[in-house]
C-alpha cells in the first residue's frame, strides 16, 4: 500500500522568514495531494491540494510543488505569520476515488514573532 | 463550505461499557465517511471507510467486531467502541466525501477510557 514520510518533524521560524516541508509517496498511482492544517485540538483543515496533472499550485502566502517522478511534493509558505503556527499533515491517494488517502506523520511548525 | 460535526466533542467510559460516537454532513450528501485515530502528537490513522448503505472496509489491524461503524444514510455514520478498554482511549475523528477529492472533517471525539 501507499506510505507517505513527511520532513521534517518539527520546523522552527522566525516570523517573516519562509517554511518548507517535503513529502515522499511510493505508490505512483497516487493522483491527489492534499495539506492539512491542524491546530491543537481542533480538526484538520485543507489548506492547498494538489492533483498528478499539475507541477505547482499557489494560493497567497501557501505553494505546493509536485515532482511525479521523484514522487515527492513540497509544501512552501512565504512569509511566515504566529499565527501559521500548527501541526502539518501531507497526503496522498491511491486512487482517483480518494478513498485509500494516506497521511504522513506531520510537520510542527512554530513560528517565532 | 462543507460542515461535518461530531456528537459527542468528548466522552468518559468506564472499561467494558461501549460507546456511540456519531458524525454527521450537514450540508451536504457525504457518498464516503472515513474514521481515523490519532494518538496525541501524531498523525491520523485511517480505521476504516464506509459508504452509504454498504459495509465498512477496514484498514488492516482494525478490529471490525471492536469497532462497529454503520452508514446508514447519506449524512450520518456512527463508530461504536465495544468493550472499550483503557488503550481505546484516543482522538477519534471522521471525515466526509461527496462527489470529487476533498474531505472534510468533523471536530473529533476524545475519548477516554477509565
Amino acid at each position: 500500500g501507499e506510505n507517505v514520510e513527511q520532513h521534517p518533524s518539527t520546523l522552527s521560524v522566525q516570523e517573516g522568514d519562509s517554511a518548507v516541508i517535503k513529502c515522499t509517496y511510493s505508490d505512483s498511482a497516487s493522483n491527489y495531494f492534499p495539506w492539512y492544517k491542524q491546530e491543537l485540538g481542533k480538526r484538520p483543515q485543507l489548506i492547498i491540494d494538489i492533483r498528478s496533472n499539475v507541477g505547482e499550485k499557489k494560493d497567497q502566502r501557501i505553494a505546493v510543488t509536485l515532482n511525479k517522478t521523484a514522487k515527492h511534493f513540497s509544501l512552501h509558505i512565504t512569509e511566515t505569520q504566529p499565527e501559521d503556527s500548527a501541526v502539518y499533515f501531507c497526503a496522498a491517494s491511491i486512487r482517483v476515488n480518494n478513498n485509500d488517502m494516506r497521511f504522513g506523520a506531520g510537520t510542527r511548525l512554530t513560528v517565532k514573532p | 463550505g462543507a460542515v461535518v460535526s461530531q456528537h459527542p466533542s468528548w466522552v468518559i467510559c468506564k472499561s467494558g461499557t461501549s460507546v456511540k460516537i456519531e458524525c454527521r454532513s450537514l450540508d451536504f450528501q457525504a457518498t464516503t465517511m472515513f474514521w481515523y485515530r490519532q494518538f496525541p502528537k501524531q498523525s491520523l490513522m485511517l480505521m476504516a471507510t464506509s459508504n452509504e448503505g454498504s459495509k465498512a472496509t477496514y484498514e488492516q489491524g482494525v478490529e471490525k467486531d471492536k469497532f462497529l461503524i454503520n452508514h446508514a444514510s447519506l449524512t450520518l455514520s456512527t463508530l461504536t467502541v465495544t468493550s472499550a478498554h483503557p488503550e481505546d482511549s484516543s482522538f477519534y475523528i471522521c471525515s466526509a466525501r461527496m462527489a470529487g477529492y476533498e474531505q472534510y472533517f468533523g471536530p473529533g471525539t476524545r475519548l477516554t477510557v477509565t
